[in-house]
């Protein structure tokens, strides 16, 4: 499968900053999609991140809060926008390795960022 | 609403015996199934999917499928302190953002 890195593996920010986090993959992949864990709770989807059109959001997450890049089939980028204590959580990204031996739909998730908001 | 549905625990089981853990799910359409281990800091790791109805085996782990009564299941034989760990079951069943919909997880305990 593949091998994803994400940065940074973790940040302590200020209410109302910024934060985006990158997910790097050491091979082309077709998806990509950003989860967010709540501290104590399961994964929740937030968005596909699509090569070269905007991301497809899941209900209850919008592009102004979570805006979304996927320049190439390595790379996407999550920004976490003026943020509140309520966004402090893991936020991850997996890939759906169509390649290699894996089979469908089957994701694979990087080491995560652990973001708290202050 | 999509829903995947475990039981939190924690399920405690003895060192060497059968650790049977189980998941319901809501989409009738729901097509991929999984699951995941997650050790405390750790980000998810797959260890099994299913997609036809009965049983998958994958060395000391077998799934079980059967989705007239939408029910996931992971067996895992002669348990191991390793094991310990919180289990998701993951359901894939397309649409919206066409990612996969997690339950809560099950806090599982292998006692030595």
């Amino acid at each position: 499968s593949a091998v994803i890195s994400q940065k940074p593996s973790r940040d302590i920010c200020q209410r109302g900053t910024s934060l985006t986090i990158q997910c790097q993959v050491d091979s082309q992949v077709t998806m990509m999609f950003w989860y967010r864990q709540q501290p104590g709770q399961s994964l929740t989807l937030i968005a596909t991140a699509n090569q070269g059109s905007e991301a497809t959001y899941e209900s209850g997450f919008v592009i102004d809060k979570f805006p979304i890049s996927r320049p190439n089939l390595t790379f996407s980028t999550l920004t976490v926008s003026n943020m509140s204590p309520e966004d402090s959580s893991i936020y991850l990204c997996s890939v759906e390795d169509l390649g290699g031996q894996s089979s469908y739909n089957e994701q694979f998730f990087g080491p995560g960022t652990r973001l708290t908001v202050l | 609403q999509k829903e995947v549905e475990q039981n939190s625990g924690p399920l405690s089981v003895p060192e060497g015996a059968i650790a049977s853990l189980n998941c319901t799910y809501s989409d009738r359409v729901s097509q991929s199934f999984f699951w995941y281990r997650q050790y405390s800091g750790k980000s998810p790791e797959l260890i099994m999917s299913i997609y036809s109805n009965g049983d998958k085996e994958d060395g000391r782990f077998t799934a079980q499928l059967n989705k007239a009564s939408q029910y996931v299941s992971l067996l895992i034989r002669d348990s191991q302190p390793s094991d310990s760990a919180t289990y998701l079951c993951a359901v894939y069943s397309g649409g919206g953002a066409d990612g996969l919909t997690f339950g809560k997880g099950t806090h599982l305990i292998i006692q030595p």
